[in-house]
C-alpha cells in the first residue's frame, strides 16, 4: 500500500458546485496533515493545514479520520480560480529519516 | 521577503554535463530538501537536511549531492547529468521535518 493515496481525478465541476476529495495515508502513527495547492507549472504552495478537530478557511474545511486513516478536504462555492491540483501530504513519523509525503496530487477543474 | 529563491528557472544541458542548482532562503529555517516532480509521479524526495552541516537521502538520491555549509543554502549538485534526471526540481524550506514547507519556483531541467 502507498503511504499517501489519491485519486488522480480529474474532477470537473461546475461553478457554484460543491466538491471533496479524500486522501488516505497508511502510517497510523501520521502526526501533521497538510493539503497543498498546486497550480499548472507552479511549486506548491500550503492551502491549509489539518487538525484533529477539523478546521475551516473560509470556503475550504479540512477533515481528519484517524480511525480510517483518510483526510479530507470540502471546497465549497467553487470559483474558476480554485482549479488546480491538490496535494495531500502526511508525515512519516517513522525512523527512515523523511519527513513529508506528497500524494500524487488530485486535478480539479472548475467550469463556468 | 524573497522566501525561497532557486536559479536558474531553466537550464539544458547535455549527457555527462554537471551543474550546480541554487537554493537559497531567508526564513532562518533549519530544514530544507530537494524534490524532483515529473509526470505522473508526483514530487519525489532527493535529499534533505535538518540543519547546517547535516544532511541526508531521501527516495531518489542516486546521481545528487547535496551539502549544506549555512543554515541559508542548500545546493543540489548533478554529477553526471543523464536524460533521465529531466525533471521539475523544486527546494522547499521549514522550520522543521514535519512542518508546511515552503517551495521555490522550480527549476526545469533538460538533459539531452
Amino acid at each position: 500500500r502507498k503511504e499517501v493515496e489519491q485519486d488522480p481525478g480529474p474532477f470537473n465541476v461546475p461553478e457554484g458546485a460543491t466538491v471533496a476529495f479524500n486522501c488516505t495515508y497508511s502510517n497510523s502513527a501520521s502526526q501533521s496533515f497538510f493539503w497543498y495547492r498546486q497550480d499548472c507549472r507552479k511549486e506548491p504552495k500550503l492551502l491549509m493545514s489539518v487538525y484533529s478537530s477539523g478546521n475551516e478557511d473560509g470556503r475550504f474545511t479540512a477533515q481528519l479520520n484517524r480511525a480510517s486513516q483518510y483526510i479530507s478536504l470540502l471546497i465549497r462555492d467553487s470559483k474558476l480560480s480554485d482549479s488546480a491540483t491538490y496535494l495531500c501530504v502526511v508525515d512519516t513519523n517513522s525512523n527512515s529519516g523523511y519527513a513529508l509525503n506528497f500524494g500524487k496530487g488530485t486535478s480539479l477543474l472548475v467550469t463556468p | 521577503n524573497a522566501g525561497v529563491t532557486q536559479t536558474p528557472k531553466f537550464q539544458v544541458l547535455k549527457t555527462g554535463q554537471s551543474m550546480t542548482l541554487q537554493c537559497a532562503q531567508d526564513m532562518n529555517h533549519e530544514y530544507m530538501s530537494w524534490y524532483r516532480q515529473d509526470p505522473g509521479m508526483g514530487l519525489r524526495l532527493i535529499h534533505y537536511s535538518v540543519g547546517a552541516g547535516i544532511t541526508d537521502q531521501g527516495e531518489v538520491p542516486n546521481g545528487y549531492n547535496v551539502s549544506r555549509s549555512t543554515t541559508e543554502d542548500f545546493p543540489l549538485r548533478l554529477l553526471s547529468a543523464a536524460p533521465s534526471q529531466t525533471s521539475v526540481y523544486f527546494c522547499a524550506s521549514s522550520y522543521g521535518a514535519t512542518q508546511p514547507q515552503h517551495f521555490g519556483d522550480g527549476t526545469r531541467l533538460s538533459i539531452l
